[in-house]
């Protein structure tokens, strides 16, 4: 069992649709990230969040310690939000964890 | 532009080559990590180098060999290599090495082991 579960593995949205992307997690952690790549091998840090909810633009990130439990969520999806989105979730020591990562393709 | 850059980006060698990947980061951070992120599988940490000490080797093969001379460089160097070992390696740096902060990835570099 990974320490770390995404879903889905895969989603195909039209332009202008809301997305959630969930990550569940077994470990106890500091903080988790949400990560962007996109084709071509780039990562992005998109958040880190150890508590409550995060914004950014289009962006929103939930976490809900208690459950162990965080949600990505896309407003208004855009083509160009296509990419792979990966949680990632240190222990407390200088081990990190990765979800397998969510395919998100959004059509126009 | 993430402030870390990584070179080459591309990289063809024979199993019995040898050969290093190069890591630098403008972001004056203390922790440079490298990972592995093989077809279909989650990223892989290999090394966290904090302050320039090893303080994470995920039992790595002794293939993979590491060096961080200073808290903007890192390498891998690279010899006998297997054909498993084609992936994308991944260089990041945060402020310090603990999963509290914020990291920032290189590019990565496409390795293919003939």
């Amino acid at each position: 069992k990974n320490e770390v579960e995404q879903s889905p593995q895969n989603l195909t949205a039209q332009e202008g649709e809301f997305i959630t992307i969930n990550c569940s997690y077994s470990v106890g952690i500091s903080a988790l990230h949400w990560l962007q790549q996109h084709p071509g091998g780039g990562i992005v840090s998109l958040f880190m969040l150890s508590s409550g909810k995060k914004k950014h633009g289009r962006l929103i990130a939930t976490i809900n310690i208690q459950e162990k439990h965080s949600s990505l969520h896309i407003t208004a999806s855009h083509p160009r939000d296509s990419a792979v989105y990966i949680c990632a979730v240190p222990n407390t020591g200088n081990q990190f964890y990765f979800g397998t990562g969510t395919s998100l393709t959004v059509i126009p | 532009e993430t402030g870390v850059t990584q070179t080459p980006r591309h990289l063809v060698m024979g199993m019995t080559n040898k050969k290093s990947l190069k890591c630098e980061q403008h972001l004056g951070h203390n922790a440079m990590y490298w990972y592995k992120q093989s077809a279909k599988k989650p990223l892989e940490l290999m090394f966290v180098y904090n302050f320039k000490e090893q303080t994470e080797n995920n039992s790595v093969p002794s293939r993979f060999s590491p060096e961080c001379p200073n808290s903007s460089h890192l390498f891998l160097h690279l010899h006998t290599l297997q054909p498993e070992d084609s992936a994308l390696y991944l260089c990041a740096s945060s402020q310090r090495g603990r999963g509290a902060y914020e990291q920032y990835f290189g590019p990565g570099t496409r390795l293919t082991v003939t």
